[in-house]
């Protein structure tokens, strides 16, 4: 079946650490991988994506790469601010469905 | 942003009474989801839909329906609702390319 599987949190970090959110996954055929944002009160958006092996997403400073041999996509950023508090989601679609993991929230402190 | 909108965005109701949540979408996108939140759970597929009157079930589809008669506005209703169906409910859609979806604002139902 299709699952993902990310790091508990919650993650504290002090402003300009460096951060990775570890995400792995299981799936059938060949899926996109993507990592989503959750802001308090809102819905959620999408930081990135990579749609084949090897593939390496990125916006906002944040990166992931699709490694199909180790079946991860983890997330890094090289310097954290406080505006990146937030809870983050690992998604994997093989198709017409998206599958989510439970989340890593993340707080930056000054 | 997909111009999705959500009503009503909050809601508290009483055990056994049914409540519908509208989702509407201004784009005319084909795809169109139901997704529940809950803490530890992440995001779980309820139902979606891929065209007019067209529409399966997600992993957690128990208790709920959903209809889409027009493009642009996918209804779930909680026939009958419990105290285990209080969660944050987000509608989402899928863009025209197939990779990603977009999210509206959600609605907090809480039963009582």
């Amino acid at each position: 079946g299709n699952s993902v599987t990310q790091m508990e949190g919650p993650v504290t970090l002090s402003e300009e650490a460096f951060l990775t959110i570890n995400c792995t996954y299981t799936a059938t055929g060949y899926p996109s991988l993507f990592w989503y944002v959750q802001y308090p009160g809102e819905g959620l958006q999408l930081l990135l994506k990579a749609t084949k092996a090897d593939d390496k997403g990125s916006n906002k400073g944040f990166e992931a790469t699709y490694r199909k041999e180790t079946t991860s996509f983890h997330l890094e950023k090289g310097s954290v601010q406080v505006s990146d508090s937030a809870v983050y989601f690992c998604a994997l679609s093989p198709g017409n469905q998206f599958y989510f993991g439970t989340g890593t929230s993340l707080t930056v402190i000054p | 942003d997909a111009g999705i909108t959500q009503s009503p965005r909050h809601k508290v109701t009483e055990t056994g009474t049914p409540v519908t949540l509208r989702c509407h979408q201004t784009e005319n996108h084909r795809y169109m989801y139901w997704y529940r939140q809950d803490p530890g759970h992440g995001l779980r597929l309820i139902h979606y839909s891929y065209g007019v009157k067209d529409t399966d079930k997600g992993e957690v589809s128990d208790g709920y329906s959903v209809s889409r008669s027009k493009t642009e506005d996918f209804l779930l209703t909680l026939e009958s609702a419990t105290s285990s169906q209080t969660s944050v409910y987000f509608c989402a859609i899928r863009d025209r390319g197939g990779f990603m979806q977009y999210f509206g604002p959600g609605t907090r139902l809480t039963v009582t």
